[in-house]
């Protein structure tokens, strides 16, 4: 079964402090995977796109990486502002159809100051 | 640049009535349309999607409809919602084209009571 499993569920952090975020997967075949950015009450906002062949790729302050071996990624933000409580959603594109996407429940990042 | 628009934000409506929620994308042709659902604490759910006018696949059977009367456009629609349709609503739209990034519209809540 095409599963997307993230960690923590909900994490809060000091600000300027930076934080890992995990998502582990089991999707087959796998095309590509992305994380989102989900603000309260609004649509995702893509981060980072990886496909099979990319280790990692950064947005600004944020750094993504995947382990396509182990069917694991990781998004790092890197000295954390208030605007960064948000939702951080992954999701696996299991063929090049993006009717294919498989999201995971997201993780919930609060920063406080 | 291209926008995606959804209306109404919110909508609060009583067990059995209609629904028609609206999503318009400016600024690009020939998009790839998509309706998610995301309860409260859930991850984001394909409802349907469709590759052109008058072309819909449903993900979910339920008693909710979906069309797409112009290119542009996509509706979301019940005959008679449920308790169980409540929820937040995602448009989202993009390129048939692996690692195409997907944009999503603002969301519309929406309150069954």
């Amino acid at each position: 079964k095409n599963q997307v499993e993230q960690s923590p569920q909900s994490l809060i952090i000091l600000e300027g402090k930076n934080c890992t975020l995990q998502c582990n997967y089991t999707v087959s075949p796998f095309s590509n995977l992305r994380w989102y950015k989900q603000d309260t009450g609004r649509g995702p906002v893509s981060l980072t796109i990886m496909t099979f062949s990319e280790n990692t790729k950064s947005n600004g302050r944020y750094t993504a990486t995947l382990d396509a071996d182990t069917k694991q990624s990781s998004l790092h933000i890197t000295a954390s502002q208030l605007s960064d409580s948000a939702s951080y959603i992954c999701v696996v594109s299991a063929s090049r159809n993006t009717d294919k996407l498989i999201f995971g429940t997201g993780t919930r990042l609060q920063v406080f100051p | 640049s291209q926008t995606i628009h959804q209306w109404p934000a919110t909508l609060v409506q009583p067990v059995g009535s209609p629904l028609s929620l609206e999503c318009t994308v400016e600024g690009t042709s020939n998009p790839n349309l998509y309706w998610y659902r995301q309860a409260a604490g859930r991850g984001l759910q394909l409802l349907f999607y469709s590759v052109g006018i008058g072309q819909i696949s449903s993900e979910v059977p339920q008693n909710l409809s979906a069309s797409r009367p112009q290119d542009r456009q996509f509706i979301l629609s019940s005959k008679k919602l449920l308790l169980s349709d409540s929820g937040f609503y995602l448009c989202a739209w993009t390129f048939l084209r692996e690692g195409e990034t997907q944009y999503f519209g603002p969301g519309t809540r929406l309150l069954v009571l």
